[in-house]
């Protein structure tokens, strides 16, 4: 499974857009990108996932690099309640575990 | 509708006992993962089910862990003989399928502690 790098933590402000980078150079031509976020205490939330283009939906925007090596998470409007770990991974088509990195520890400061 | 749920919430038990820790996944989803979180780190892979039989189980740790599906709903993970170190919590998800496009939808997890 092709790995994923992240920056241990970042910070936005309440109101801004969040923009969260991903790296994952090593990523097979059929793997997907998927976003989960961890907020305390509870089970991970899927948000989005992309195989070549970009993808939007009510939660978020997935960029990802026209060469797949990258991607961002975009959360338009950060709110406090958006303060949680992110988990950036890529999946192979097939089976579909999930193999989680460290995360990004996203703080919405007011 | 109904998400995944997980019983107990919480479980305390002491080194050497017998523990179950039980998954309803969202109805009609056919994939069901377990996985193990500790303190500080992501989710780990433990194992996942394709209906009853399970597809893949390389991510558990030793032979004291076992999961079933008997009919291809509910899960139960089995921990024999619990050690300190399996206090962790542990994490069910539920898919419509195992493609990657299937999102995996989690529960809220069951924090075991092993005193």
């Amino acid at each position: 499974d092709a790995k994923t790098t992240q920056p241990p933590s970042m910070d936005c402000a309440e109101g801004r857009a969040a923009n969260l980078p991903c790296n994952h150079s090593t990523i097979s031509g059929n793997e997907y990108v998927y976003w989960y976020r961890q907020i305390h205490s509870q089970g991970p939330q899927y948000i989005i996932h992309g195989l070549k283009n970009n993808e939007t939906n009510e939660m978020a925007s997935l960029i990802i690099t026209e060469d797949r090596k990258s991607s961002t998470l975009i959360l338009p409007h950060a709110t406090l309640r958006d303060t949680a770990v992110y988990y950036c991974i890529v999946r192979v088509p097939k089976g579909g575990k999930l193999i989680f990195g460290q995360g990004t520890e996203l703080s919405v400061k007011p | 509708g109904a998400g995944v749920s997980q019983t107990p919430s919480n479980k305390v038990t002491e080194k050497g006992k017998y523990v179950e820790l039980r998954c309803d996944p969202i109805s009609g989803h056919t994939a069901l993962y377990w996985y193990r979180q500790s303190l500080g780190q992501g989710p780990e892979f433990l194992i996942y089910f394709q209906g009853t039989g399970a597809a893949d189980d390389s991510g558990l740790p030793n032979d004291r862990f076992f999961a079933v599906r008997p009919e291809g709903s509910v899960s139960t993970l089995k921990i024999q003989r619990t050690e300190r170190g399996d206090s962790a919590v542990y994490l069910c998800a539920s898919s419509i399928g195992t493609s990657g496009y299937n999102e995996q939808f989690f529960g809220p997890g069951t924090r075991l502690t092993v005193l």
